[in-house]
């Protein structure tokens, strides 16, 4: 069955530079999410969509944005990027009428040098 | 306010016998409950849910939760472990709030899980 895609996997930046990643969802699924895992931490939510607008904000950065297209795929833009945001970056995708299972990506991970 | 917490932050057992991990949660309506696995370098997979019915739920790999509203509780359990669920454990609860007028997930702390041989 098709899984949730992130790309990059793998993604070295530097401070103050930007770096845009990208989610798929599994298709058909409605909804997109995405969250932080920083090393040793629990996946804190950053921001979700449903139907292409924005449904729910956590704890993102005013440096990050996203957006949802019409064919669902989501990116998450972080600007001015920090030391503090290396961290794996998951995207989840659900579909409301399934209960709102979230089913994760396999992450993308991200170092800022 | 919501709030997920998972007491361990470390659980050994040995291979073939009955593993829990614990998970209690406060909510202020009626949650959806959800129990992830996490393997090193991965991202996090569906183990089962909570949303209504009976309060005995049964997911993959052998594993089910039991939901104790008095208790407010959903600890993860499995009759006989394996060492292949050495993994992270997270618990999750989605509820109604009001600070976006949306619901939100919000994670345990998670608990890692060593199943020896």
């Amino acid at each position: 069955a098709a899984g949730v895609i992130q790309s990059p996997r793998h993604l070295i930046k530097e401070k103050r530079e930007t770096a845009t990643l990208k989610c798929y969802p599994i298709p058909r699924h409605d909804t997109v999410y995405w969250y932080q895992q920083g090393p040793g931490q629990d996946p804190q939510f950053l921001i979700s969509f449903y139907e292409k607008m924005q449904s729910d904000k956590g704890s993102i950065p005013d440096r990050f944005s996203a957006q949802q297209f019409s064919d669902y795929h989501s990116e998450l833009n972080m600007s001015s990027l920090e030391l503090g945001d290396s961290a794996l970056y998951f995207c989840a995708s659900s579909l409301v009428e399934g209960g709102e299972t979230q089913y994760f990506g396999p992450g993308t991970r991200l170092l800022v040098l | 306010a919501q709030s997920v917490a998972q007491p361990e932050d470390q659980v050994n057992v040995a291979e073939g016998n009955p593993l829990t991990v614990k998970c209690t949660y406060s909510v202020s309506g009626n949650p959806y409950l959800f129990w992830y696995v996490q393997y090193p370098n991965r991202g996090l997979q569906f183990l089962l849910k909570y949303i209504t019915g009976d309060n005995l739920v049964k997911g993959s790999y052998g594993f089910e939760a039991e939901f104790n509203k008095s208790q407010t509780s959903f600890h993860l359990k499995k009759p006989s472990a394996l060492v292949s669920d050495s993994a992270l454990y997270f618990c999750a609860v989605r509820d109604y709030y009001t600070g976006a007028g949306g619901f939100k997930t919000i994670f345990g702390a998670g608990t890692r899980l060593f199943v020896k041989a």
